[in-house]
């Protein structure tokens, strides 16, 4: 059984382009919720989606966008990037019924670099 | 807004000593809190996962409690060894998880 996925691994950009982030969930689960770590600081929430919605959001910009796809997998994407921007993107995915006992399940993060 | 406190920052032990990292939140109102492992440049690994309705939950060399009343938890590693090096990082559960900065543990062999 795969765990989550994310891809890619390192991604390099310059201030002021775009990027998307794809994460494919833990078999079974159907909710997917990102989050950004900057160095030394813990993940910081930026939103959940489920049934291809999103549910909840945190404390970002506009500039921060995301989808869900019928198959529960999801994208994130970052618009007109800063340089504060730079940071590990961590995906986690979960079954929503199971909010209270389940854990969420993480993937390897993808490392993003804003030049 | 919930706030996650973790103490201390870092913390360096012999081999063998016993390890105590400490998590404060202020928000008793939650699902649940985990204490999460991460290896430099990695994802998160989950350690343990203690129910609001719970008071601590082994794992075993890893014991961890909860005090809901008073925000606090504990996670305590028996018999440190170099590979218990790691960041450890605690986290509650509403909807989302709020993380602490975390507690960066060396094992020094």
């Amino acid at each position: 059984d795969a765990g989550v996925t994310q891809s890619p691994t390192h991604l390099i950009k310059t201030r002021g382009q775009q990027v998307t982030l794809r994460c494919s969930p833990k078999s079974g689960h159907d909710t997917v919720s990102w989050y950004q770590q900057a160095l030394g600081q813990g993940p910081q929430f930026i939103f959940q989606y489920y049934e291809e919605e999103e549910r909840q959001r945190g404390n970002f910009p506009d500039r921060f966008s995301g989808h869900q796809f019928p198959n529960y997998s999801s994208e994130l994407n970052v618009n007109a990037l800063l340089l504060g921007d730079s940071a590990l993107y961590l995906c986690a995915s979960s079954w929503t019924d199971r909010a209270e006992t389940d854990t969420q399940y993480f993937g390897p993060g993808t490392r993003l670099t804003v030049l | 807004k919930q706030e996650v406190t973790q103490i201390p920052a870092a913390l360096s032990v012999p081999e063998g000593e016993n390890l105590v990292l400490n998590c404060s939140f202020t928000d008793s109102a939650i699902y649940n809190l985990q204490w999460f492992r991460q290896d430099p440049g990695k994802g998160l690994t989950s350690l343990l996962l203690i129910q609001s309705s719970q008071r601590e939950q082994t794992s075993g060399r890893l014991n961890a409690s909860l005090d809901k009343s008073s925000g606090r938890s504990t996670l305590y590693i028996a018999a440190s060894q170099p590979g218990d090096s790691a960041t450890y990082l605690c986290a509650v559960k509403d909807y989302k998880l709020s993380f602490g900065a975390g507690t960066t543990v060396t094992v020094r062999a």
